[in-house]
């Protein structure tokens, strides 16, 4: 079974700390996707990494996938309020009709004032 | 440009009625996925269209569930009949042929009593 596990499932943390989101499996994915959905929307892309050891920073996050694309981290410096969601990540196989995106079952972060 | 466009938001319905889901994916994009998330995880996916043909739809549940793209564009997705488990987020999502991000819709909100 190609399985994505996030950890961990829940987060609540105060404003202003640093956090990191992990995403790992036993399968080697061609991509993985990181997404961020709030409460009543549907899940937004926030990066996609295609490279073994890449490290994409969009603002205050930063995003890596593992040297052996089985795994992705994605750490939040400093968090806000607005950072409150669901992240979700998703590793991207196969090609054509036969590929498949695999998603985790999330992390639920509630980042408090 | 208008975004991926789902209806109804809400619906509230008695086990063993019919209900069913409309979606509009964004002008252009060929792939358009039907996703069911429960609450706090992941989306699970339903059934992919590439144009109008359904290229996966293994995880769709055919004896309850249909799903119809008859002209490459909309697409519904009905269930006859409902059952309490069937209470979830529907979400639709487009993407352009090939790869890349998903647009997700905000999706519609089952609640079967």
């Amino acid at each position: 079974t190609q399985l994505l596990e996030q950890s961990p499932q829940f987060l609540s943390i105060q404003e202003g700390e640093n956090l990191t989101v992990y995403c790992n499996s036993s399968s080697v994915f061609s991509s993985l996707q990181w997404y961020r959905q709030e409460p009543g929307e549907g899940p937004v892309l926030l990066v996609t990494v295609v490279t073994g050891g890449e490290v994409k920073k969009l603002k205050r996050l930063t995003f890596q996938f593992g040297d052996a694309r089985k795994d992705s981290s994605l750490h939040i410096t400093a968090a806000q309020t607005g950072d409150t969601g669901l992240y979700l990540c998703a590793g991207g196989k196969g090609a054509g009709n036969n590929r498949k995106l695999i998603w985790g079952l999330g992390t639920s972060l509630a980042v408090n004032p | 440009e208008a975004g991926v466009v789902q209806s109804p938001r809400y619906k509230i319905i008695e086990k063993k009625q019919p209900v069913a889901f409309w979606c509009n994916p964004i002008s252009g994009h060929n792939t358009l996925y039907w996703y069911r998330q429960n609450l706090g995880q992941g989306p699970e996916l339903l059934i992919r269209y590439e144009n109008e043909e359904a290229v996966d739809d293994s995880q769709l549940p055919k004896d309850r569930f249909s799903a119809e793209r008859l002209k490459g564009v909309d697409s519904t997705l009905k269930i006859q009949p409902a059952e309490l488990g069937d209470s979830a987020v529907y979400l639709c999502a487009s993407q352009t042929l090939g790869a890349g991000a998903q647009y997700f819709g905000p999706g519609t909100r089952l609640l079967v009593l």
